[in-house]
């Protein structure tokens, strides 16, 4: 069972779209990570967030942990190249501090 | 001054043999992962590590053992290795379960 839903799996756009990645569950987590993986390297993290509702910016991407902590998105504005890669989401279950869940990624292709 | 450093970044090796994989991190951490990412690019948490005890032991064949010397390092020994073992297999590191982690570059497994 994939507790973590990703979506799109694939997004191919042009330079300077907006784009929307979704990590939806129907699970509630203490805390969820977002991880940009470029080919042949290891995840890299973005952020973190904890608290339900927050949103967290990062230049020109938006990070936003849904209020009941169960979902979060990832809006990246006026997308360049550099963009591209896997972005990875990943969550502590509540009361699981022992369970690290990935989602399956999505994958990103900025066209120039 | 490699954060996590992994050995060998590719191993090529037969079905039936036995191969390790190590891991180091200089980071000061308490906590090591290791992760396999199968051919779609899907992460699964295998094993994880806190001062050198094991605190994670996901569903993986018991022909996986993880060994943590001291914890600096978190290695993996591979038995009887099949062809589905082919992979990458990333080492990872937190400061504790539930902090942000930090991965190492991965290591690209073939069984032949």
């Amino acid at each position: 069972t994939q507790l973590l839903e990703q979506s799109p799996q694939f997004l191919s756009i042009q330079e300077g779209e907006n784009l929307t990645v979704y990590c939806n569950s129907s699970s509630v987590f203490s805390s969820l990570q977002w991880y940009r993986q470029e080919p042949g390297e290891g995840p890299v993290l973005l952020v973190t967030v904890v608290t339900g509702g927050e949103v967290k910016k990062l230049k020109r991407l938006t990070f936003q942990f849904g209020d009941a902590r169960k979902d979060s998105s990832l809006h990246i504005t006026a997308a360049q190249p550099g963009d591209t890669g896997l972005y990875l989401c990943a969550g502590e279950l509540l009361n699981r501090d022992d369970k690290i869940i990935f989602g399956k990624g999505t994958r990103l292709h900025i066209l120039p | 001054d490699t954060a996590v450093s992994q050995t060998p970044k590719y191993l090529v090796t037969q079905m039936g043999n036995d191969k390790s994989i190590k891991c180091e991190q200089n980071l000061g951490h308490d906590t090591m992962y290791w992760y396999k990412q199968d051919s779609k690019k899907f992460l699964k948490i295998m094993f994880s590590y806190n001062n050198k005890e094991l605190i994670i032991n996901e569903t993986v064949p018991n022909r996986f053992s993880p060994k943590s010397p001291d914890k600096a390092h978190l290695n993996l020994h591979i038995n009887s290795l099949e062809l589905g073992d082919s992979a990458v297999y990333f080492c990872a590191s937190s400061q504790a379960l539930g902090f942000e982690q930090f991965f190492g570059p991965g290591t690209r497994l073939t069984v032949l």
